[in-house]
């Protein structure tokens, strides 16, 4: 299976709301509520932001949400930061034989 | 606090293997899979494989069938990661992560650089 869609790059203000989009199919974001989405700096780990579509793991801000409908998944920063300059993957659950799917990562640039 | 702590970077001849290890602690070692993907240089994030602990069982992707193995050593909370045949498209950070729940992965370890280069 392919990887899932995402935008290559993403721009905002600080301040203002970006959206990210992660698109899949029905063999995978849009069969199962197993969206996840990671935060990458460069040269670290990934970092948990959102899990289940749209939880949020403990310390993670509020102003992290996520989402679905269908196939796409989406990821919404409000409130733009400095510090939320990175990389994010998208990742779906696509059943036991193909496992997960990541996204080919959107670069957050903020102005 | 849970951590995964991962091995040190390698550089490998290509035809080698390569073996990287990841250390839990924080929790119960048998109580959660751990998962493995990796990240070419500029590229996005791959997944490998998955093994659980509490038993051994793994699962492969199947790109890498037959060159990647998973074991574990419960009595040092430590998963290994081993690929063989190595050629240079395996140059790349290998991450290996817990898996709390279905679809999720976290922590991550803090990646390995394999460099794979004649």
């Amino acid at each position: 299976q392919s990887a899932l869609t995402q935008t290559a790059s993403v721009s905002g203000s600080p301040g203002q709301s970006i959206t990210i989009s992660c698109t899949g199919t029905s063999s995978d974001v849009g069969s199962y509520n197993l969206v996840s989405w990671y935060q990458q700096y460069p040269g670290k780990a990934p970092k948990l932001i959102i899990y289940d579509v749209s939880q949020r793991p403990t310390g993670v801000s509020n102003r992290f949400s996520g989402s679905k409908s269908g196939n796409t998944a989406s990821l919404t920063i409000s409130g733009l930061q400095a510090e939320d300059e990175a990389e994010y993957y998208c990742c779906s659950y696509a059943g036991s034989r193909t496992f997960v799917l990541f996204g080919g990562g959107t670069t957050l640039t903020v102005l | 606090q849970v951590q995964l702590v991962q091995s040190g970077a390698e550089v490998k001849t290509p035809g080698a293997s390569v073996t990287v290890s990841c250390k839990a602690s924080g929790y119960i070692f048998t109580n959660n899979y751990v998962f493995w993907a990796r990240q070419a240089p500029g590229e996005g994030l791959e997944w490998m494989g998955l093994i659980n602990p509490s038993g051994g069982s793994t699962t492969y992707a199947q790109k890498f069938q037959g060159r990647l193995t998973l074991t574990r050593d419960t009595s040092l909370s430590t998963v290994y990661l081993e690929l063989n045949s190595l050629r240079s498209e395996d140059t790349a950070v290998y991450f290996c992560a817990r898996v709390p729940e279905l679809g999720r992965f976290d922590p991550w370890g803090q990646g390995t650089l394999v460099t794979v280069s004649s």
